[in-house]
């Protein structure tokens, strides 16, 4: 079985400050990890993935993950964030074998101050 | 280019009745799931399904049943509705494990 921990349920920040949201999981087995980002009263967006190779992974809006597998660790990141940044973001991982089904993280709301 | 379509968006229950949720997919995906997600407890997996005419269950699948009886839909039902069950219900459908594909939701209140 695996699971996916968010240590931080909120994450103050001002504008343009730069902002790490913490993911780790556990899993036995080779993993797939995703970040997701969802705004108030809607769906659920991608960020970006993991799949194999390079761990520095490059995802839509300015964000960033690195994988660290001998930390078990996929961490978020944005060197300057702006306003429109608040929202929830989730860290979910699937493995390949098994259940392909996502299993999520209990979200991290990124709140952005003037 | 619809991708994952729920419905209803909205729906108000009262405590006992019962309800079908509908979602469809139209990119020809094997897997499909249901997920619900409740306030600091991110999105958890109700029920899924591997291919048409299977189902299996997740990890909250208590006062739940599912059916996949075509391949684009899988439909999630509710006999008696319980308070406990009003949450924002996300569909997802997938055919390899790097890409997932979720509807915009369907937020459901017992009362």
């Amino acid at each position: 079985a695996q699971s996916v921990t968010q240590l931080d349920s909120q994450v103050p920040v001002f504008e343009e400050a730069p902002v790490e949201l913490r993911c780790n999981y556990s899993s036995s087995v080779s993993v797939y990890l995703f970040w997701y980002v969802q705004y108030p009263n809607q769906g659920l967006q991608l960020l970006l993935k993991y799949l194999s190779g390079s761990t520095l992974v490059k995802g839509i809006n300015g964000f960033e993950a690195e994988f660290n597998k001998s930390q078990t660790s996929f961490h978020l990141r944005k060197p300057s964030v702006h306003i429109s940044d608040t929202a929830e973001y989730f860290c979910a991982v699937t493995s390949d074998t098994g259940r392909r089904a996502l299993t999520f993280g209990s979200g991290t709301r990124l709140q952005v101050q003037p | 280019n619809a991708g994952v379509t729920q419905t209803p968006k909205f729906r108000v229950l009262k405590t006992g009745q019962s309800m079908t949720l509908l979602c469809a997919q139209d990119m020809n995906h094997e897997y499909m799931y249901w997920y619900r997600q409740d306030p600091g407890m991110g999105l958890r997996l109700i029920h899924y399904s591997v291919g048409e005419g299977t189902t299996a269950k997740g990890e909250v699948p208590d006062g739940y049943n599912v059916s996949r009886l075509k391949k684009q839909n899988f439909l999630l039902g509710l006999e008696s509705a319980a308070p406990s069950q009003t949450s924002v219900y996300f569909c997802a459908s997938s055919q390899t494990r790097d890409g997932y594909t979720f509807g915009s939701g369907t937020r459901l209140t017992v009362v």
